[in-house]
């Protein structure tokens, strides 16, 4: 069964630190790029982080970017988000979610598409004093 | 910024086809995707690449395309429906790629 297991939230207080891991198994995670989605309480999805499989490319959120590192260990099928600098805004479900890349053409051009299709049952992350 | 515009909730009887629109300028360029999320649960992927539906999602679960709106339509609504849907496209180039999120449509099965 393809799986994903989230875990390390917990109540920080602000300017504090926190990593999040992502444990993944039945699938071959090394050939997968990974996200990290937040929720906010009984607010919407957003958008944290993204990896390539072999950690090449990393992309963040403005929000983030600056406070936030995503890393993998593909020997371990672990995914990470170190959390630095946490604000109250950061207080959320912290999700992390597979990528499918799929190519395809427009003519002669190459282009991709990602999306989302396996999600974990998220972690907890409070931020307040 | 890139942004998608969903209403925040619709209604319908079971039974009844509803629809939900997300609106954003990029999507006759970038394809969209839809996910449904239930109270305290994971979002579940429902639509991707703007009408194709994943292995092991009902039939009554569509989506389409039409210039700068997309729409998730789900014919004969049942109680199991209610839950929250969110579209989701991306705003990308060569040198960045940034997911971006609807607000997220509620629907109510009266």
């Amino acid at each position: 069964e393809v799986q994903l297991v989230e875990s390390g939230g917990g109540l920080v207080q602000p300017g504090g630190s926190l990593r999040l891991s992502c444990a993944a198994s039945g699938f071959t995670f090394s050939s997968y790029s990974m996200n990290w989605v937040r929720q906010a309480p009984g607010k919407g999805l957003e958008w944290v982080s993204y990896i390539s499989s072999s950690s090449s490319t990393i992309y963040y959120a403005d929000s983030v970017k600056g406070r936030f590192t995503i890393s993998r260990d593909n020997a371990k099928n672990s995914l990470y988000l170190q959390m630095n600098s946490l604000r109250a805004e950061d207080t959320a479900v912290y999700y992390c979610a597979r990528v499918r890349t799929v190519p395809y053409y427009y003519g002669s051009v190459g282009y991709y598409y990602y999306y989302m299709d396996v999600w974990g049952k998220g972690t907890t992350v409070t931020v307040s004093s | 910024s890139y942004e998608l515009t969903q209403p925040p909730s619709v209604s319908v009887s079971p039974g009844q086809t509803a629809r939900i629109t997300c609106s954003g300028d990029a999507l006759p360029k970038q394809y969209a995707y839809w996910y449904q999320q239930k109270p305290g649960q994971a979002p579940v992927l429902v639509i991707y690449k703007d009408s194709e539906r994943p292995s092991g999602i009902p039939e009554r679960f569509s989506g389409s395309s039409s210039g700068t709106t997309v729409t998730l339509t789900i014919s004969g609504v049942q109680a199991e429906d209610e839950a929250d849907y969110y579209c989701q496209s991306a705003d990308s180039s060569g040198t960045y790629l940034n997911w971006v999120f609807g607000g997220g449509t509620k629907l109510t099965v009266l």
